[in-house]
């Protein structure tokens, strides 16, 4: 069974560009959740995503946005990129995002986005 | 708001002995779940242990065994017989337990673990 899966794993971006990072979650999985990790702030939630209707936000600026497809993959998008934004974004899938006994959020490796 | 708090950077201990990494968090919900996840240094996050808030018996999962204190929000990880492959950063993890949190893990700021051969 494949799992989470995100492209790019890298990435260098300029001042003021956009740019969008994708995440395929494991199949069957609905739920998809991004994450920004820096070394200063830590892990810090993005926004989650449920049968392509944004659930849940975090205290992040309107720059980031996301999105989710009829296949339950996401993408994220960061416009007018800072330099700030450079970090380690992740993304987790889970069957429902609900808690239960026998479900639990799985990660991808990340992409690693740096602004120059 | 809630919040999570690791106190420890940083931690080593020596292959085979058993290390304590502490957790504290505040919330003022009844209704939660605690999670310790694992980052190696190939960086992808695997959960490690979780704790339902309602469940009284300490979650255990092989090596790795909490010690989950309500009343003093505490949440502190223990892993016995360290090996090589535990290296890695640990954070302790919450998550509301009301519609509307899904998806929404409160992190740590990590402890980063070196066992030594």
């Amino acid at each position: 069974k494949a799992g989470v899966t995100q492209t790019p794993r890298y990435l260098i971006k300029t001042r003021g560009q956009q740019v969008t990072l994708s995440c395929s979650p494991i199949s069957g999985h609905r739920s998809v959740s991004w994450y920004q990790q820096t070394p200063g702030q830590g892990l810090q939630f993005l926004f989650e995503y449920f049968s392509e209707t944004q659930r849940n936000k975090g205290n992040f600026p309107g720059r980031f946005s996301g999105r989710q497809f009829s296949n339950s993959r996401s993408e994220m998008n960061v416009s007018t990129l800072e330099l700030g934004d450079s970090a380690l974004y992740l993304c987790a899938s889970s069957l429902s995002g609900t808690l239960i006994m026998n479900t639990e959020a799985f990660f991808g490796q990340g992409t690693r986005l740096t602004v120059v | 708001a809630q919040t999570v708090t690791q106190s420890q950077p940083e931690m080593s201990v020596q292959e085979a002995e058993t290390v304590t990494l502490s957790c504290t968090y505040d919330t003022s919900e009844s209704n939660y779940y605690l999670f310790w996840y694992k980052q190696p240094p190939s960086r992808q996050m695997i959960l490690v242990i979780r704790q339902e808030a309602y469940k009284q018996q300490n979650a255990t999962e092989n090596r790795f065994s909490v010690n989950f204190q309500k009343a003093a929000k505490s949440f502190s990880l223990k892993i016995s017989d360290s090996q090589l492959g535990d290296t890695a950063m640990y954070f302790c993890a919450f998550m509301n337990g009301y519609g509307g949190s899904q998806g929404n893990l409160i992190f740590g700021k990590g402890t980063k673990l070196s066992v030594k051969p």
